[in-house]
């Protein structure tokens, strides 16, 4: 079975700074990639995903995220913080073999410091 | 439109109670879920339904008894629950339950405190 690690369950940045927040998984082969953030008492929204293709991945509300086979990372990245994006992000994976099974990371919980 | 909706928003009851979470999505998605999320937790998988049978129990209690009346609509059942069952409880969808590169789509949940 997959496991998916993001390193750091608290992060905190000020307003403006660029965030990152890193994600990595633990097959050989590689799995699809997902990012998604729950708001406070609201469900999860995908950020982005990886399936085939550029490595290099845009989202919504200027996220992206980079897949590196190398280092079986999946890293999310936002050049400038923004108050509202303080929220919980979870990384997920699921297997190229089949099915639509996510792995959860454990999350992050993003902090915004004005 | 890429809505899943779930009604209650928020739900209490006693251990000896009956209630239904209900799930509705109308995106023409063939595959199900029932999640369960407890706080500063991931989601935790319960129920997959794929073109309304049941693919995956992820051994969950007989307390907790999922029905898909149709292609839009997803129910969960709950009897005589614990308070340890308290958590948030999302449904999801996707396009197909086979196809690892679909989204899938989550509801707002419903917040289950049992008594």
């Amino acid at each position: 079975a997959q496991s998916v690690t993001q390193l750091g369950s608290h992060v905190s940045v000020s307003e403006g700074a660029l965030v990152l927040l890193r994600c990595n998984y633990s097959s050989s082969v590689p799995p699809y990639l997902f990012w998604y953030v729950q708001y406070p008492n609201q469900g999860l929204q995908l950020l982005l995903k990886y399936t085939t293709g550029a490595t290099l991945v845009k989202g919504i509300n200027g996220f992206e995220a980079e897949f590196k086979k190398s280092e079986t990372s999946f890293h999310l990245t936002k050049p400038s913080a923004h108050m509202s994006d303080a929220a919980e992000y979870f990384c997920a994976v699921k297997d190229l073999a089949g099915g639509n099974q996510f792995y959860f990371g454990t999350g992050t919980s993003l902090t915004v410091i004005p | 439109d890429t809505e899943v909706t779930q009604t209650p928003k928020h739900l209490v009851m006693g251990m000896t109670n009956k209630k239904s979470l209900k799930c509705e999505q109308h995106m023409g998605h063939r595959a199900m879920y029932w999640y369960k999320q407890k706080a500063k937790k991931p989601p935790e998988l319960m129920f997959v339904y794929s073109y309304e049978k049941l693919s995956i129990n992820e051994s969950v209690p007989s307390r907790f008894s999922p029905e898909c009346p149709n292609s839009s609509l997803l129910n969960l059942h709950l009897h005589a629950l614990q308070p340890e069952d308290s958590a948030l409880y999302l449904c999801a969808s996707s396009q197909e339950w086979s196809r690892g590169t679909d989204t899938q789509y989550f509801g707002p949940g419903t917040r289950l405190t049992v008594l």
